[in-house]
């Protein structure tokens, strides 16, 4: 059980706009920068967002991320079939992580 | 490209040891940090150990502490984990990963495709 708290499941249909939720506390992600990584099925975790909000190249401008308090999110917009992951939050220097989000695209 | 391959993993009865091992190329491998994430069959992603460029500095989970070791040869670009006193909620597949740094924050950029440890009787 993680100390960031993320919903087991999300979903979309083409086109829409999701977002997913990374909830923690002030002693992690209250003192600390998120990064967010996609997992597609069968694959390696990928880097998707770095200190917050930022982009690596590569990545798509539909994916962004914010931060706010103890609690960050990241948002998908112009949902894709390809979208169709898991998405982990982490935080202090990616030694906690998040139990992960299911995304469905339907 | 980065590149990291990782090797070792098999299974292993409760108690046993295991060594891990990285194969890293596409990058200056002894500028930068690395670390082991895992994640049991059907989990989530867990971090595991990291390692300072030089080696200098470790830091581990506390679930592996005492148990594992990890080093680096950045003669030979390798990245290794070394478990000792294996038990069964071990098993998952270890990732190897880079780390990169953004201001006075830490994140993961590469990751290998990961290799598999079974601790099983």
């Amino acid at each position: 059980q993680s100390v960031l708290t993320q919903p087991p499941s999300a979903s979309g249909t083409p086109g829409q706009r999701v977002t997913i939720s990374c909830s923690g506390s002030s002693s992690n992600i209250g003192s600390n920068t998120v990064n967010w990584y996609q997992q597609l099925p069968g694959a390696a975790p990928k880097l998707l967002i770095y200190s917050n909000n930022q982009r690596p190249s590569g990545v798509p401008d539909r994916f962004s991320a914010s931060k706010s308090g103890s609690s960050a999110s990241l948002a998908i917009s112009g949902l894709q079939s390809e979208d169709e992951a898991d998405y982990y939050c982490a935080t202090w220097d990616d030694t906690v992580f998040g139990g992960g989000t299911k995304l469905t695209v339907l | 490209e980065v590149q990291l391959l990782e090797s070792g993993g098999g299974l292993i009865q409760p108690g046993g040891s295991l060594r891990l091992s990285c194969a890293a190329s596409g990058f200056t491998f002894s500028s930068y940090a690395m670390s082991w994430v895992r994640q049991a069959p059907g989990k989530g992603l867990e971090w595991v150990s990291a390692i300072n460029d030089r080696g200098g500095d470790t830091y581990y989970t506390d679930s592996v502490k005492g148990r594992f070791t990890i080093s680096r040869d950045n003669s030979k670009n390798t990245l290794s984990l070394q478990m000792d006193s294996l038990r069964a909620d071990d098993t998952a597949v270890y990732y190897c990963a880079k780390r990169s740094q953004y201001s006075s924050t830490w994140y993961t950029d590469s990751w290998g495709q990961g290799t598999l440890v079974t601790v099983s009787s």
